[in-house]
């Protein structure tokens, strides 16, 4: 079993919709998340860095954390063909190393 | 206000040549992180770094891969007698020091791609 699983998709969407991305954890050591934005030929983009359990929000993003059930999501409102890209979970304990899913490639249709 | 920064973009070895990705962090920030990135898959971590100092290298192959991040210049990622399954993408990261116990993000470059003919 990995220690983290996201479901790779892919995920259409029509411009506008509300876009719901989520991942699960094995390792109960994790305190921190973090949700990347990756285009094609390039690196991963921070969106959103949450620490324990709750919810933030940026802008037309939100993100949550529930810890009890090892699960966070990614939320994406009025969605833009801009937001096709792949997702990328992250997560870590104290140490340096960021464990991360598969992503989720997803795509917005004008 | 650069990025982190990686280069080259792209480098096309023969099997059994040596592989040298360099990575220069963000101003200001002291730890390095170098993730390999295969086809269809998530990324993976191979080694942390500070100055001078390697803090975990779990995830790199104990044979042909090594990592230094020295005093003065860039993080080097050296790859040893390269073989076809070394072909990907490798990704450098940084972050600034550490508040306390309190983590501090990772942000990345825009990565090496590797080919080995």
């Amino acid at each position: 079993q990995k220690e983290v699983e996201q479901d790779p998709g892919p995920l259409s969407v029509p411009e506008g919709a509300i876009v719901s991305l989520n991942c699960t954890y094995s390792n109960s050591a994790f305190q921190y998340f973090m949700w990347y934005r990756q285009y094609s030929r390039k690196g991963p983009e921070l969106l959103m860095y949450t620490y324990s359990s709750g919810n933030k929000e940026d802008g037309r993003f939100t993100a949550q954390v529930d810890k009890s059930s090892k699960y966070i999501s990614l939320f994406i409102r009025d969605s833009q063909p801009s937001d096709s890209a792949t997702y990328l979970c992250a997560m870590n304990g104290n140490t340096g190393k960021l464990i991360f899913g598969q992503g989720t490639t997803l795509q917005v249709k004008p | 206000n650069a990025g982190v920064m990686q280069n080259p973009r792209h480098l096309v070895r023969r099997r059994g040549q040596e592989a040298r990705l360099r990575c220069s962090p963000m101003k200001g920030h002291s730890h390095v992180y170098w993730y390999r990135q295969l086809p269809e898959e998530g990324l993976k971590f191979m080694v942390y770094l500070q100055k001078e100092n390697i803090i975990d290298e779990s995830g790199m192959p104990k044979e042909r891969f090594s990592a230094e991040f020295p005093k003065e210049g860039p993080s080097i990622l050296r790859i040893q007698q390269v073989v076809r399954g070394d072909s990907a993408a490798y990704f450098c990261a940084s972050s600034p020091l550490a508040r306390g116990n309190s983590n501090q993000p990772q942000h990345f470059g825009d990565g090496t791609r590797l080919s080995i003919l």
